[in-house]
C-alpha cells in the first residue's frame, strides 16, 4: 500500500459527460501528479500540483483539468468525454520539489466510456 | 525531447531463467533514472532507481547500472520467479525544466513479463 489513495476505482459514463476523479496523497507530500495510461499511449504525464500550486502541465487536453485543495487532496475533471478518453488515471505524490523524493503511485481509477 | 525507449514485450520466460529487459533514453542534462513495476490490477511501485552516471540500483534481486556512454539502463535479474510476472516501466525523470516539465515521470510503453513454473 503506497498510502495514494484514488477514487473511485472504476467509472463508466457516456461520452459527453464529465467526471471528477478525486486523489489523497500520501500524508506529508505537498505534490500530486496525474498520469493517464491507454493502450495507445501508454503512461503519459498530464499535470502537477505543488502545494496548491499548478507546477507543470504535461500532455493535458483543455477538457481537462485539474486542482489541489488546502488539505492537499487533487481532482481531476474531464469534461465532454469522448470514447479515446478511456484509460487508467493514475495519481502519484511526493514529498516536496520535483527534484527531490520518489513518486509513489495510488491504485488508480479505471475510466469507461461509452 | 525527452524520451524513453525500452525492449518490446511480452516477455515469456520460465522460472529461474534470466532475464533482461532493455531501456534506453534521450535526455538533456543528467536525468534521474528509474524502474516501475505494475502487477495485474494494482498501480505501480517503484522497483529501483539510479540518479547518476555509474549508479546501479537494485531491489528484490533486480538490478541497473545507469550507463551515461551507451544512455542505457537494462534491467537484469539473475533467476526470475513466477511472482514476478508483471509489466516492468523505465522512466526518466528530467534535472532540467525543459517547458515545465522537470520533475515529471517519462515512462517508455512497459514490457509484460510472464514467468511460467
Amino acid at each position: 500500500d503506497s498510502g495514494v489513495t484514488q477514487t473511485p476505482k472504476h467509472l463508466i459514463t457516456a461520452t459527453g459527460q464529465r467526471v471528477t476523479l478525486r486523489c489523497s496523497p500520501r500524508s506529508g507530500d505537498l505534490s500530486v501528479y496525474w498520469y493517464q495510461q491507454s493502450l495507445d499511449q501508454g503512461l503519459q504525464f498530464l499535470i502537477q500540483y505543488y502545494n496548491g500550486e499548478e507546477r507543470a502541465k504535461g500532455n493535458i487536453l483543455e477538457r481537462f483539468s485539474a486542482q489541489q485543495f488546502p488539505d492537499l487532496h487533487s481532482e481531476l475533471n474531464l469534461s465532454s468525454l469522448e470514447l479515446g478518453d478511456s484509460a487508467l488515471y493514475f495519481c502519484a505524490s511526493s514529498v516536496g520539489d520535483s527534484l527531490l523524493g520518489e513518486q509513489y503511485f495510488g491504485p488508480g481509477t479505471r475510466l469507461t466510456v461509452t | 525531447g525527452n524520451s524513453v525507449t525500452q525492449m518490446e514485450g511480452p516477455v515469456t520466460l520460465s522460472e529461474e531463467a534470466f532475464l533482461t529487459i532493455n531501456c534506453t533514453y534521450t535526455a538533456t542534462g543528467y536525468p534521474s533514472l528509474f524502474w516501475y513495476v505494475q502487477y495485474p490490477g494494482e498501480g505501480l511501485q517503484l522497483l529501483l532507481k539510479a540518479t547518476k552516471a555509474d549508479d546501479k540500483g537494485s531491489n528484490k534481486g533486480f538490478e541497473a547500472t545507469y550507463r551515461k556512454e551507451t544512455t542505457s539502463f537494462h534491467l537484469e535479474k539473475g533467476s526470475v520467479q513466477v511472482s514476478d510476472s508483471a509489466v516492468y516501466f523505465c522512466a526518466l525523470r528530467s534535472s532540467m525544466n525543459y517547458g515545465g516539465s522537470q520533475g515529471n515521470l517519462i515512462f517508455g510503453k512497459g514490457t509484460k513479463l510472464s514467468v511460467k513454473p
